[in-house]
């Protein structure tokens, strides 16, 4: 049971690039999360998947795109790369079936655009 | 429109003694939950503990409390014999089941715990 995995851990991007983060978790869990965390800053949502096959936008979409790409799987895209966007991006999913809804979060990916 | 506000940025105390991390929130639900979660150095999001807001008993997890004062959106975390390890960010977070189960973070206090 590997929790939630991310990849990659880290990364450097040239402005304009663009790349895909990926994030799977083996727990079953229904609704899944990206967040960024800025230095200084608290966690702000980026995207969620509530359910398989639904997507919406969290507090800071732009410029971002996700994909749920089954129940396990949930990925996120930068287009275009801008200095803005770097920070720490960090994939959750919760655990709502038992009531509990603790969030387990990824080991995080450090993403640098110059 | 959920906001969570935590006014101290930067926290010490000395080993074994106690420390006292604050967090309000501002929110118009009845039912929701909050969360103390701990980011050590190593980056990742440890839960630490959890407060269902239908429930007045303030809610412990060995050396974690909390202070939940529903009326006054007040939620604060007691540490109790601190330990080295306690070293890290705290974050208080706000969730609501009814806007898919996110959480709306706080802007982090760093806690230093001194030898």
């Amino acid at each position: 049971n590997a929790g939630v995995t991310q990849t990659p851990k880290f990364q450097v991007l040239k402005t304009g690039q663009s790349m895909t983060l990926q994030c799977a978790q083996d727990m079953n869990h229904n609704s899944m999360y990206w967040y960024r965390q800025d230095p200084g800053m608290g966690l702000r949502l980026i995207y969620y998947s509530a359910s398989e096959g639904t997507t919406d936008k969290g507090e800071v979409p732009n410029g971002y795109n996700v994909s749920r790409l089954n129940k396990r799987e949930f990925s996120l895209r930068l287009e275009s790369a801008a200095p803005s966007q770097t920070s720490v991006y960090f994939c959750a999913s919760v655990s709502s079936g038992d009531g509990s809804y603790e969030q387990y979060f990824g080991p995080g990916t450090r993403l640098t655009v110059t | 429109a959920q906001t969570v506000t935590q006014s101290q940025p930067e926290m010490s105390v000395q080993e074994a003694e106690t420390v006292t991390l604050s967090c309000t929130y501002d929110t118009s639900e009845n039912n929701y939950y909050l969360f103390w979660y701990k980011q050590p150095p190593s980056r990742q999001m440890i839960l630490v503990i959890r407060q269902e807001a239908y429930k007045q008993q303030n809610a412990t997890e060995n050396r974690f409390s909390v202070n939940f004062q529903k009326a006054a959106k007040s939620f604060s975390l007691k540490i109790s014999d601190s330990q080295l390890g306690d070293t890290a960010m705290y974050f208080c977070a706000f969730m609501t089941a009814r806007y898919g189960s996110r959480l709306t973070f706080g802007e982090g206090t760093q806690l230093t715990v001194n030898p």
